[in-house]
């Protein structure tokens, strides 16, 4: 069954560092997303990408952050200095054609 | 703009009792909603969408849920709990199927033998 996956499982960066989280969505989907977790709070999103354009972004996802989709298969989440408060769950999904979101595994990112 | 209230964050049942898990939704449009399953160190997996087709929508591992227009309510039932049921679950909505979900805080299940 296809899955969206996700890489690194953990990354540890030092406050101010660049940290890139990458996401391999389903192979035929056209619709992507990025959401973080904060430890113990709610799924909260950040952005979404159609045809190679942000279609929606969340006032969270302000000018530190930036996503990309390089080539046909990847989708990359880049915070270009990281704070504190950015230590969170990053969770990437994609969704086809029936309306259904399908989420990764996450990345958990910790800035020290 | 769209919102999700789940009553409850923990919810404790015993094996083989019903499991109810309450979701109101606010939206200016005809939602689409969904409930998602989070075990733990793993990401979300969908138990099941309501997309404006049948208002009682059967998901995956027994689950489903009744979509009440009069309440805004979206309640995920199970008549009978199992061990394997112990995750946190999460109510979302949307305007539209590839818009972005807005979540629920979450409903943290226990099952107790």
């Amino acid at each position: 069954e296809p899955e969206v996956t996700q890489t690194p499982s953990h990354q540890v960066t030092q406050m101010g560092q660049e940290v890139i989280l990458r996401c391999v969505p389903i192979s035929n989907h056209l619709y992507f997303y990025w959401y973080r977790q904060i430890l113990g709070q709610k799924v909260e999103f950040l952005v979404s990408f159609y045809n190679n354009e942000i279609s929606e972004k969340s006032e969270i996802f302000d000018d530190q952050f930036s996503v990309e989709r390089p080539d046909g298969s990847n989708f990359t989440l880049k915070i270009r200095s990281t704070k504190l408060e950015d230590s969170a769950m990053y969770f990437c999904a994609s969704n086809g054609q029936h309306n259904e979101q399908f989420f990764g595994p996450g990345t958990r990112l910790t800035v020290l | 703009a769209q919102s999700v209230t789940q009553l409850g964050s923990h919810v404790s049942v015993s094996e083989g009792a019903l499991v109810l898990l309450r979701c109101n939704y606010s939206s200016s449009v005809p939602p689409y909603l969904f409930w998602y399953v989070q075990y733990p160190n793993q990401g979300l997996q969908l138990l099941l969408k309501y997309t404006s087709a049948a208002t009682l929508v059967k998901g995956i591992n027994g689950f489903e849920a009744e979509f009440k227009k009069s309440e805004t309510s979206f309640h995920l039932t199970k008549p009978s709990a199992h061990m394997s049921d112990a995750a946190e679950y999460f109510c979302a909505v949307s305007d539209r199927g590839y818009n972005k979900l807005i979540f629920g805080a979450g409903t943290r299940l226990a099952v107790h033998p």
